[in-house]
């Protein structure tokens, strides 16, 4: 069925730290693949977003990464502050006559400074 | 000033109620959307529409209801037959096609 699986459900990392978290999608139809922050009691916001026909996309210290044989895609944060903690939700759209959007369950990122 | 805007912000309700959430946006999106978010937890969709007159249910419908009698509106009813109503309710739009959602500050819900 339509699923978005995302890991890890927290991560702790050093200021100045790297941060990975990965997600994987069940509909080989999916070619949309948006990332969000959500700061405590706000709504989420876009912060990067990829689309099936490239592999990689960076934005300063943000990048995302593709897999779409294996069905993966990654959120990479460099050089960490504080001020990135947040939870993070990865999320691919469902296309089946409708565009369906799943999310992950979201991962609780603490940049310790 | 174009936005989407969720009221009210915080809802108290007694059980057995019903309670509207209001959404209107004014970006000229196609498509809305309603998820539930609950501490620790990520967004569920509860409903959604694609078009005026339309709308399909995600994977928690049950216990809500929604009507899209205009493009710029998408109210979501909770019922007393919802189970546990309280939660973070957000709703989102977008145009149709591989483009992001824009949430709404939402509404915290809470049923007693």
């Amino acid at each position: 069925g339509e699923n978005v699986e995302q890991h890890p459900s927290t991560l702790s990392v050093q200021e100045g730290d790297s941060a990975v978290i990965k997600c994987t999608y069940s509909d080989s139809a999916s070619n949309y693949f948006p990332w969000y922050k959500q700061e405590l009691g706000k709504r989420p916001q876009l912060i990067i977003d990829i689309r099936s026909n490239v592999g990689e996309k960076k934005d300063q210290r943000i990048a995302v990464t593709l897999n779409k044989t294996a069905k993966h895609f990654s959120l990479h944060i460099t050089e960490t502050q504080p001020e990135d903690s947040a939870v993070y939700f990865c999320a691919a759209i469902y296309i089946s006559g409708t565009y369906k959007y799943i999310f992950g369950t979201g991962t609780r990122l603490k940049v310790l400074a | 000033d174009g936005g989407i805007t969720q009221s009210p912000k915080y809802l108290f309700r007694k059980e057995g109620q019903n309670v509207t959430l209001s959404c209107e946006q004014n970006l000229n999106h196609d498509a809305m959307y309603w998820y539930r978010q609950d501490p620790g937890q990520g967004l569920r969709l509860i409903y959604y529409s694609q078009i005026v007159n339309d709308f399909q249910k995600g994977d928690i419908a049950e216990g809500y209801s929604v009507s899209r009698e205009k493009k710029e509106s998408f109210p979501l009813t909770v019922t007393s037959a919802q189970k546990n109503p309280t939660a973070f309710y957000l709703c989102a739009s977008t145009t149709l096609g591989n483009s992001p959602l824009h949430f709404g500050n939402g509404t915290r819900l809470t049923v007693t």
